[in-house]
């Protein structure tokens, strides 16, 4: 069966770096999207990203954050000087084309676990 | 501004019975829900999708409603096994590509 895969699965980084996000989308999705879930808190959407552009995104997804579709298979998650509240899971997820052309059911990754220290 | 709420909080129940969680949600034009699952430190599995124009949603021992007049959504259990142990999410889409999601309930069934 079809599945988004991430990587890492677990990184620790010191504040101020940089990291990158990686993840592999179900190979006939053209929708793709980051979220992240702090600790004991809701599933919050970032960003979404649709025929090589950012679609939408919020309030949290600042300059720090950039994504980028490097090749016809993966989609990434800059983080740029990372702060410690940055620390979180960071889902990756993909769907097709729903009902009337817009999103269909989104698909999940396992996650990257990201600490900041 | 769409939120989803979700009741309740936790649950804890005897294997094997029938249970009901809900979800509510401000924004009426909503296009699609979907029900997920996580279990503690994984991911999110697609349990139910309903779209807008759909009453309900069945799958195995699951069954999904959709009221939109009421901004609400069910999630029925039947016959609850310990592996059904789990948080469980409502998230609704209103047709952009932003899906909110609920802060979910956490289920624990007892064998």
């Amino acid at each position: 069966e079809p599945e988004v895969t991430q990587t890492p699965s677990h990184q620790v980084t010191q504040m101020g770096q940089e990291v990158i996000l990686r993840c592999v989308p179900i190979s006939n999705h053209l929708y793709f999207y980051w979220y992240r879930q702090i600790l004991g808190q809701k599933v919050e959407f970032l960003v979404s990203f649709y025929n090589n552009e950012i679609s939408e995104k919020s309030e949290i997804f600042d300059d720090q954050f950039s994504v980028e579709r490097p090749d016809g298979s993966n989609f990434t998650l800059k983080i740029r000087s990372t702060k410690l509240e940055d620390s979180a899971m960071y889902f990756c997820a993909s769907s097709g084309i729903g009902l009337a052309g817009k999103t269909g059911e989104l698909f999940f990754g396992e996650g990257s676990r990201l600490t900041v220290l | 501004k769409q939120e989803v709420t979700q009741i309740p909080a936790a649950l804890s129940v005897p294997e094997g019975e029938n249970l009901v969680l809900n979800c509510s949600f401000t924004d009426s034009a909503i296009y699609n829900l979907q029900w997920f699952r996580q279990d503690p430190g994984k991911g999110l599995t697609s349990l139910l999708l309903i779209q807008s124009s759909q009453r309900e949603q069945t799958s195995g021992r699951l069954n999904a409603s959709l009221d939109k007049s009421s901004g609400r959504s069910t999630l029925y259990i039947a016959a609850s096994q310990p592996g059904d142990s789990a948080t469980y999410l409502c998230a609704g889409n209103t047709g952009g590509f932003k899906t909110i999601f609920g802060a979910g309930t956490r289920l624990f069934v007892k064998a």
